[in-house]
């Protein structure tokens, strides 16, 4: 089967501008997870949707990150505006069920403020 | 909820069994614990689950005692591709799958 698809890969951008990021979890997934990542910390869950209803956002900074979940499939992380502390690897993943469930990890966008 | 201690680093060899330990002290009766594996510029990637006793798959084992405060991880005979930080999570089953990554242990095979 085909993995979780994100783009871009890479995206520089300057404080205070806007940036997106999207993901296309593997077909049948009905939970979708973002995550940040810092260099050299584990992942830190973001968001977690069960099909187009969030779950559990209480780690999105909500003043200034956004994120849906169009129909249950597709889904758009949004960082508006950026602060350099945002500097990280945004990471997308997705599984079959709502607990206990492996997830199933893209290879992220790694985004730098400049 | 359930917090995982681990080894920051290990070092080994090729060839060698390694075994990672974690610890998780206040794990709830329906967790279950995982653990993934990461690659530099990757995303982690799902290793095996277990709940209890021992879990086998083609590339790892999974020692859970009885009082399943911690877990052990196995890889026997580790190549350079093992290369990698494993990470040791134990999920909130009634919460719907919450993870909460830890720092994870940086493993490092040499030749």
């Amino acid at each position: 089967e085909a993995g979780v698809a994100q783009s871009p890969r890479y995206k520089i951008i300057e404080k205070r501008q806007s940036v997106a990021f999207w993901c296309n979890p593997i077909s049948g997934h009905a939970t979708l997870y973002w995550y940040q990542q810092i260099l050299g910390q584990g992942p830190k869950l973001l968001i977690q949707f069960q099909n187009n209803g969030v779950v559990d956002d209480s780690q999105l900074p909500k003043d200034r990150f956004s994120a849906e979940r169009l129909k249950g499939v597709d889904s758009t992380l949004k960082i508006q505006p950026a602060k350099l502390e945002d500097s990280a690897v945004y990471l997308c993943a997705s599984s079959r069920g709502y607990s206990n469930q492996p997830q199933h990890f893209g290879d992220g966008t790694r985004l730098s403020i400049l | 909820l359930a917090k995982t201690t681990q080894p920051i680093s290990m070092d080994s060899y090729e060839g060698q069994e390694v075994n990672i330990t974690c610890s998780h002290n206040n794990i709830a009766t329906n967790d279950y614990i995982t653990w993934y594996q990461q690659f530099p510029s990757q995303g982690p990637r799902f290793i095996i689950q277990g709940y209890k006793t021992k879990v086998t798959n083609e590339v790892a084992s999974l020692f859970i005692p009885a009082d399943r405060k911690s877990s052990t991880l196995s890889l026997p005979r580790v190549s350079l591709s093992d290369t990698a930080v494993y990470y040791c999570l134990v999920g909130e089953g009634n919460q719907g799958g919450k993870l909460i990554f830890g720092q994870g242990t940086e493993l490092s095979v040499k030749p």
